[in-house]
């Protein structure tokens, strides 16, 4: 089974709007880390967002926000105010397991459009 | 000087070839991977190195053959690869640990012919 799900290869929205990229994961560990990562064109992978399986609230960074819905094994990534520079690649990821496990699962990603 | 750096930006070599992809952290991190993006498929961990001990290698074709010579340096050597291989490389560092962020350099987009 994938450890990492992202259902929507591609997704448009119009600048200004906000956005919900969805993810979904599997895993039986209880302490797990769920990252967001942004691939523009030129290839290079950026960080956005990070919520541990611990937290009590849910992350934020500037215009990113995650949705973490622990029950659901979901953690989607919600873009408001969406500026034209937003288009790419997003992927998301996750972390299983005690400190000394570094290994990241990716998603296969979604690419969002946004259009003026 | 940015975060993660890598060299070449791109590479074209033939099977028989022997090349070399560098990385290099300026981060204060202790831990380095290599990851592997092809077309459709979701990112691969090849290796992880952690205070420059390999700690994981993900089943990879002895045809790549990492270095890791300090916290600071990364290198992926490469000999008689298959078109197959044909993908982007990238490198990530981190502090280590499972709450920390990996953070990743721009990639080496490398044809094998």
């Amino acid at each position: 089974a994938q450890k990492i799900t992202q259902t929507q290869p591609g997704m448009f929205v119009q600048e200004k709007e906000a956005v919900t990229l969805d993810c979904t994961y599997d895993t039986s560990d209880p302490s797990y880390g769920l990252f967001w990562y942004k691939q523009p064109s030129s290839g290079e992978m950026i960080f956005l967002i990070y919520q541990g399986s611990y937290d009590q609230q849910n992350a934020t960074e500037g215009r990113y926000s995650l949705n973490f819905q622990k029950a659901r094994k979901s953690a989607n990534l919600v873009i408001s105010a969406s500026q034209l520079g937003d288009s790419a690649m997003y992927f998301c990821a996750m972390r299983e397991g005690s400190y000394n496990t570094d290994k990241l699962i990716f998603g296969t990603g979604t690419r969002l459009q946004v259009f003026p | 000087e940015t975060g993660v750096t890598q060299t070449p930006r791109h590479l074209v070599m033939g099977m028989t070839n022997k090349k070399s992809l560098k990385c290099e952290q300026h981060l204060g991190h202790n831990a380095m991977y290599w990851y592997k993006q092809s077309a459709k498929k979701p990112l691969e961990l090849m290796f992880v190195y952690s205070l420059e001990e390999r700690v994981e290698n993900n089943s990879v074709p002895s045809r790549f053959s990492p270095e890791c010579p300090n916290s600071s340096h990364l290198f992926l050597h490469l000999h008689t690869l298959q078109p197959e291989d044909s993908a982007l490389y990238l490198c990530a560092s981190s502090h280590g640990g499972s709450r920390e962020t990996q953070y990743f350099g721009p990639g080496t987009r490398l044809l094998v012919l």
